[in-house]
């Protein structure tokens, strides 16, 4: 059964704080992809990367930062949290052929 | 980059009542089409597909949806809707520079 797992399903942090959220993925996607889903907005796009070490900005991605070390692993940082950063984060990833995106779990963030 | 709308935000029907719910894209290349669903509290799940071929498609649920190039719509049909058809759905567009979503349609259908 193919998986995308994120590092957590809840998490509080405080204004100003650096928060790393993991996405991993046991699929050997070369795609692998970060939203943000708020009510009424959908899923809008921060960050993708399309292979180890590359990364390309997607629509929003001010205040965000990615890292992609390692195939499997993918990345997003929040440099310094602010509270309009309070949102649920996706996670997916997809093959080369592109024809299906797979999402982990979401991580429900919370920023005070 | 490719972009989607929606066109409806929320969709309310009775049950055993038809229902569309319409999705427009733009990009400049080829692209394939997907209808993701996102049921209360859960994930996402795919709905259908288009890649390339018929432009009927037909997916889980008894859901189907029409591409059209003309007029770059890609909108999703159910015959016949039941309670638990009620959920979020979400258009999305893949054109090799990302995959991008719509806003949703929220679907609630009432007894």
């Amino acid at each position: 059964d193919v998986k995308v797992t994120q590092s957590s399903r809840y998490l509080v942090k405080r204004t100003g704080e650096k928060v790393f959220l993991e996405c991993v993925q046991d699929m050997d996607h070369e795609n692998m992809f970060w939203y943000r889903q708020d009510p009424g907005l959908g899923l809008r796009l921060i960050y993708f990367s399309y292979d180890v070490k590359m990364k390309e900005k997607g629509d929003i991605p001010e205040g965000y930062s990615v890292s992609r070390e390692k195939k499997e692993r993918f990345s997003l940082i929040l440099e310094s949290a602010s509270t309009n950063q309070t949102s649920m984060y996706l996670c997916a990833s997809i093959g080369t052929a592109r024809t299906e995106a797979f999402f982990g779990q979401g991580t429900r963030l919370t920023v005070v | 980059a490719q972009s989607v709308t929606q066109l409806d935000s929320q969709v309310p029907v009775f049950e055993e009542a038809p229902v569309e719910l319409r999705c427009n894209y733009s990009s400049s290349v080829s692209v394939y089409l997907f209808w993701y669903v996102q049921y209360p509290n859960q994930g996402l799940q795919l709905l259908l597909k288009y890649l390339s071929g018929s432009t009927l498609v037909k997916g889980i649920n008894g859901f189907e949806a029409e591409f059209n190039k003309s007029q770059t719509s890609f909108h999703l049909r159910k015959p016949s809707v039941h309670i638990s058809d009620t959920a979020e759905y979400f258009c999305a567009v893949s054109d090799g520079l990302g995959m991008r979503f719509g806003a949703g349609t929220r679907l609630t259908v009432k007894p």
